[in-house]
């Protein structure tokens, strides 16, 4: 069992539909990030938090660090927030675990 | 600013062959990272390192070795390619860490032995 799991696997939505894709860690962390691969694979760092919730633009993560628990929202979703987006988890002995990914599509 | 820069994009080697990848980044960050990614499976960290002349073992460090002579410079070796090594690998940087920071990555060499 992955230390670091995410739900769903795949997602496919509806332009406009508000997205969440959910990571539950089983270990102590002190950070988690969330970063979003491109279809043409390159990776991009969205998030980085410890505690609470952060903001950029449609996207929304929040983490619950007594439930070990961390969510991305997209509201207004749009077909290019297509991508793949992984969940890390660094744990306190500063190993970083990643989650395989949930696929999301948005169909225009 | 270039980023993370990574050479090659792609490769095809020979069993038993040898390679180094190169990773270049112009940020000036202390800490570099190199990861593979494997179809259906999360990214693994194989090295990574604090600063210059300063390196360590990730999860995956059989097969490959690594360098810091400069900052900019992270370059991965792989010794006596086998298929098992075939993936993605991604070179990242990030100013401090490890993984305390925000990292930034490379687009990536999609390396195939056969």
């Amino acid at each position: 069992k992955n230390e670091v799991e995410q739900s769903p696997q795949n997602l496919t939505a509806q332009e406009g539909e508000f997205i969440t894709i959910n990571c539950s860690y089983s270990v102590g962390i002190s950070a988690l990030h969330w970063l979003q691969q491109h279809p043409g694979g390159g990776i991009v760092s969205l998030f980085m938090l410890s505690s609470g919730k952060k903001k950029h633009g449609r996207l929304i993560a929040t983490i619950n660090i007594q439930e070990k628990h961390s969510s991305l929202h997209i509201t207004a979703s749009h077909p290019r927030d297509s991508a793949v987006y992984i969940c890390a988890a660094m744990n306190r002995d500063d190993k970083i675990i990643f989650g395989k990914g949930t696929r999301l599509h948005i169909l225009p | 600013n270039a980023g993370v820069t990574q050479t090659p994009k792609f490769r095809i080697l020979k069993i038993g062959q040898s390679m180094t990848l190169q990773c270049t980044q112009d940020m000036n960050h202390n800490y570099m990272y190199w990861y593979r990614q494997d179809p259906g499976m999360g990214l693994k960290l194989i090295y990574y390192s604090v600063g210059a002349g300063i390196t360590d073992k990730g999860e995956v460090p059989n097969g490959y070795n690594v360098s810091r002579s400069t900052t900019e410079d992270f370059p991965l070796r792989l010794e006596l390619a086998a298929p098992s090594q075939t993936s993605v690998y991604f070179c990242a940087s990030s100013y401090s860490g490890p993984w305390g920071y925000e990292q930034y990555f490379g687009p990536g060499t999609r390396l195939t032995v056969t």
